[in-house]
């Protein structure tokens, strides 16, 4: 299946502050969507990239696909403590979803 | 109210004892899904099925067995559970099969296998 890698693994945001979390592929993807799960729950759908340089914004979140199509970026500003869960990136390879290992995001308030 | 459940919400089995995750969906979806996740592994897919009648195997499909005779229903079969099979099991649904659209997945199945 496709290897993606996402980056970092942990990420500890202080509350009001922004940050990001990476997934990179050494292949060219033809689409890639992002989940975000919360502590405990299910993977819920947050959006789906498929043009290159795509970019995208839901809020606060700003979601963008490389030029090359092979990595994906998810910047949220002004973290708050809603934001806290694991996102998860899944390429799409070989017609199905692959998903990233996740970034599993904690805020201080 | 629309979307997907599934039966157990958790389970303690035996190792060697056969044991079928529950999984339905009313939304009329194309493609169903069974992941397992593990932590620092993501979501694996296991077996998933683009229409009706029929099936096809994902990333990890060992132990595993699916059936889709209807629409609606997905079960996944633990034919004789072993203790790698412990995991969180989510069930999931799409319009669109290949990857193309966006998944709805269930609450989840935590098994764990003594």
């Amino acid at each position: 299946g496709q290897q993606v890698m996402q980056i970092p693994q942990y990420q500890h945001v202080q509350e009001g502050e922004d940050f990001t979390t990476y997934c990179n592929s050494s292949t060219t993807l033809s689409n890639i969507q992002w989940y975000k799960q919360r502590p405990g729950g299910h993977p819920v759908f947050l959006i789906q990239l498929v043009k290159s340089g795509e970019v995208k914004k839901q809020k606060r979140l700003t979601f963008q696909f490389g030029e090359a199509k092979k990595n994906s970026s998810l910047h949220i500003t002004a973290t708050q403590t809603t934001d806290v869960g694991t996102y998860f990136c899944a390429p799409r390879s070989d017609y199905k979803l692959s998903f990233g290992a996740g970034t599993t995001v904690t805020v201080r308030a | 109210i629309a979307g997907i459940t599934q039966a157990p919400t958790s389970q303690i089995l035996a190792a060697g004892r056969r044991m079928t995750l529950r999984c339905t969906q009313d939304m009329r979806h194309n493609a169903m899904y069974w992941y397992r996740q593990d932590l620092g592994l993501g979501l694996r897919l296991i077996h998933y099925s683009n229409t009706a009648g029929t099936t096809g195997k994902g990333e990890v499909p060992d132990g595993y067995s699916v059936s889709r005779a209807n629409t609606d229903d997905f079960p996944l079969t633990l034919a004789s559970a072993v203790p790698s099979q412990t995991s969180v099991y989510f069930c999931a649904s799409s319009e669109r099969d290949g990857g193309r659209g966006e998944q709805f997945f269930g609450p989840g199945t935590r098994l764990t296998v003594l």
